[in-house]
């Protein structure tokens, strides 16, 4: 079975750092990735995904993942942190189940961004 | 493009009660829609994935019982929580994706946080 591993439960930053949440994915094939972000009280809303082709992956509202395959890694990035970034994101890949395919979270990152 | 609607947004009811919620793809056909289960600070765990027409599957550990889910049409899902008790008490959300393929995304409503008194 496919799994993720969010780093970190809880990642603090000032606005205008850098944000790196981190993800590294076990799979024993070409994995569909995505990051979805969640607001207090609120359903996931999609980022970004990689499926195929560049493996740098340009999202909405600023963010950027990278696709390592050596690393099994897919790392969130976004140059200039905003106080409207703060939210939990969560990373998750595409499994095969009896029913076709579903995706699976990792546990999440909270995302705190500070004045 | 891509808005899935849920409803109720918060129910409260009492023990022994049923309720059911929603889930409508708006503005696509939903070949497929998904359940989860999130508890307060953690990740969502899948429940079940309904393709239209057919039976639910549910995921291990998951009471078929007392989560009846129907997806009747391509735009609509229901799940109904059966004699709920507190312990049920939860978040629970939906999401629909409009393909088959493992690289579509799914799509989420905005959650329906159900209390048990």
């Amino acid at each position: 079975a496919q799994s993720v591993t969010q780093l970190g439960s809880h990642v603090s930053v000032s606005e205008g750092a850098l944000v790196l949440l981190r993800c590294n994915y076990s799979s024993s094939v070409p994995p569909y990735l995505f990051w979805y972000v969640q607001y207090p009280n609120q359903g996931l809303q999609l980022l970004l995904k990689y499926t195929t082709g560049a493996t740098l992956v340009k999202g909405i509202n600023g963010f950027e993942a990278e696709f390592k395959k050596s690393e099994t890694s897919f790392h969130l990035t976004k140059p200039s942190a905003h106080m409207s970034d703060a939210a939990e994101y969560f990373c998750a890949v595409s499994e095969r189940n009896q029913a076709g395919t579903a995706l699976i979270f990792g546990k999440g990152t909270t995302l705190s961004v500070s004045s | 493009g891509a808005v899935v609607s849920q409803h109720p947004s918060w129910v409260i009811c009492k023990s022994g009660t049923s309720v059911k919620i929603e889930c409508r793809s708006l503005d696509f056909q939903a070949t497929t829609m998904f359940w989860y289960r999130q508890f307060p600070k953690q990740s969502l765990m899948l429940m079940a994935t309904s393709n239209e027409g057919s039976k639910a599957t549910y995921e291990q550990g998951v009471e078929k019982d007392k989560f009846l889910i129907n997806h009747a049409s391509l735009t609509l899902s229901t799940l109904t929580v059966t004699s709920a008790h507190p312990e049920d008490s939860s978040f629970y959300i939906c999401s629909a994706r409009q393909g088959g393929g493992p690289n579509q995304p799914q799509h989420f409503g905005d959650g329906t946080r159900l209390s048990i008194l």
